[in-house]
């Protein structure tokens, strides 16, 4: 069954560095969808991204994220310079159809992110 | 906000049917519902969605009450590995927030061997 892989896995970065976390969405899938869950909290949406643009995003996304599709298989968020309180996991979803479509969102395993 | 009500927790033996509540009394008729679960330490997974009619997969059955304000997500035959959180969430599919799904505390289910 196709899914959503994430990378990497954990990664630990310095306060103040940039980060890059990785996603491959599901190959025919035209949605995609970053969110986090702050250790014992809820899981947040984040962002969503159609035809390269973002389409919909939350008060959590502000200047210092960015999401970028590199390529034909690649979904990226970017962290400009993390703070402690950046310290999640965070998950990477796609799905065939958007916010008038009823699929469903698939999601990735996340990555931990741990800011030092 | 999310739109649900669930339990916070639930118990079920294995080998018999986990029948998991959500109240969505607010719940309008654009509005979509899907059942997700979270295994520790993984990534959210889908298990079913239904708008009013009662839906069944492989993993589980939903029974969307008639007048659609509540929610029943069967899981047949339940086993240890079914021991998860289990989130119902509300989408709406119009209006200017259609794309994100929100999260609420959901229920644990543990099932019990």
């Amino acid at each position: 069954e196709p899914e959503v892989t994430q990378t990497p896995s954990h990664q630990v970065t310095q306060m103040g560095q940039e980060v890059i976390l990785r996603c491959v969405p599901i190959s025919n899938h035209l949605y995609f969808y970053w969110y986090r869950q702050i250790l014992g909290q809820k899981v947040e949406f984040l962002v969503s991204f159609y035809n390269n643009e973002i389409s919909e995003k939350s008060e959590i996304f502000d200047d210092q994220f960015s999401v970028e599709r590199p390529d034909g298989s690649n979904f990226t968020l970017k962290i400009r310079s993390t703070k402690l309180e950046d310290s999640a996991m965070y998950f990477c979803a796609s799905s065939a159809t958007g916010g008038r479509g009823n699929q469903p969102q698939h999601f990735g395993d996340g990555t931990r992110l741990s800011i030092l | 906000d999310a739109k649900t009500t669930q339990p916070p927790s639930m118990d079920c033996a294995e080998g018999r049917a986990a029948n998991l509540p959500c109240n969505h009394s607010a719940i309008s008729g654009n509005e979509y519902v899907y059942w997700y679960r979270q295994i520790h330490s993984q990534g959210p997974q889908y298990i079913i969605h239904g708008l009013k009619n009662n839906e069944t997969n492989e993993m589980a059955s939903l029974i969307i009450t008639e007048d659609r304000k509540s929610s029943t997500l069967i899981l047949p035959h339940a086993t240890l590995r079914d021991t998860a959180v289990y989130y119902c969430i509300v989408r709406s599919l119009s209006g200017g927030s259609n794309y994100k799904l929100t999260f609420g505390k959901g229920t644990l289910l543990t099932v019990n061997p």
